[in-house]
């Protein structure tokens, strides 16, 4: 089974701290993604990462920064936060090359509980 | 730009009975990917079902089933027999076959079981 694990299920920060959310998964996937959830928005894709030290903005990385030193780790950096930040964040996997035949891809994405981060 | 548009954002059904959540998206692409994903209450999203757009038939998964109309650009999950379990927040999601396409989420239907 693969495993996503975040490292908490819920913070609480004041404006203004920098916050570290870590992301690790056990199952060798290249692609790593940050998503923030929100009522009525769905998920919005903050950052990815298809290889180690890469990473990529997705449609929301304004006031974060992620980093990707290893293979199995993800994190998620907001450097000074801010209540507009008070979200859940999703971690999620994958695998990244297009298997044997070159035609199916192992592209589900694998999700971790979240975390629910409330900003003071 | 691709887009996925869930028109349901709550629905409710009887337990044992049948629902379908709709879903519609808008590609210029002729592959991809479609997912429907589930979050329970717990809030650990899971994979539910998946369609290749290249698969004329469609997908199932014991009691979840897609109707995928690719002409229609239309994409709904089946849930028979519903149970307790099966209520959460259900999510429509597209990928394009590109390595670089990321995945594109709807805003979901939250669904409840009537007991």
């Amino acid at each position: 089974d693969v495993k996503v694990t975040q490292s908490s299920r819920y913070l609480v920060k004041r404006t203004g701290e920098k916050v570290f959310l870590e992301c690790v998964q056990d199952m060798d996937h290249e692609n790593m993604f940050w998503y923030r959830q929100d009522p009525g928005l769905g998920l919005r894709l903050i950052y990815f990462s298809y290889d180690v030290k890469m990473k990529e903005k997705g449609d929301i990385p304004e006031g974060y920064s992620v980093s990707r030193e290893k293979k199995e780790r993800f994190s998620l950096i907001l450097e000074s936060a801010s209540t507009n930040q008070t979200s859940m964040y999703l971690c999620a996997s994958s695998f990244g090359d297009r298997g044997p035949h070159g035609l199916e891809v192992q592209e589900t994405q694998y999700f971790g509980p979240g975390t629910r981060l409330l900003v003071l | 730009a691709q887009t996925v548009t869930q028109s349901q954002p709550e629905m409710s059904v009887q337990e044992a009975e049948t629902v379908t959540l709709s879903c519609t998206y808008d590609t210029s692409e002729s592959d991809y990917y479609l997912f429907w994903y589930k979050q329970p209450p717990s809030r650990q999203m899971i994979l539910v079902i998946r369609q290749e757009a290249y698969k004329q038939q469609n997908a199932t998964e014991n009691r979840f089933s897609v109707n995928f109309q690719k002409a229609a650009k239309s994409f709904s999950l089946k849930i028979s027999d519903s149970q307790l379990g099966d209520a959460a927040m259900y999510f429509c999601a597209y990928r394009g076959w590109n390595r670089d396409d990321k995945i594109i989420f709807g805003k979901g239907t939250r669904l409840h079981i009537l007991p």
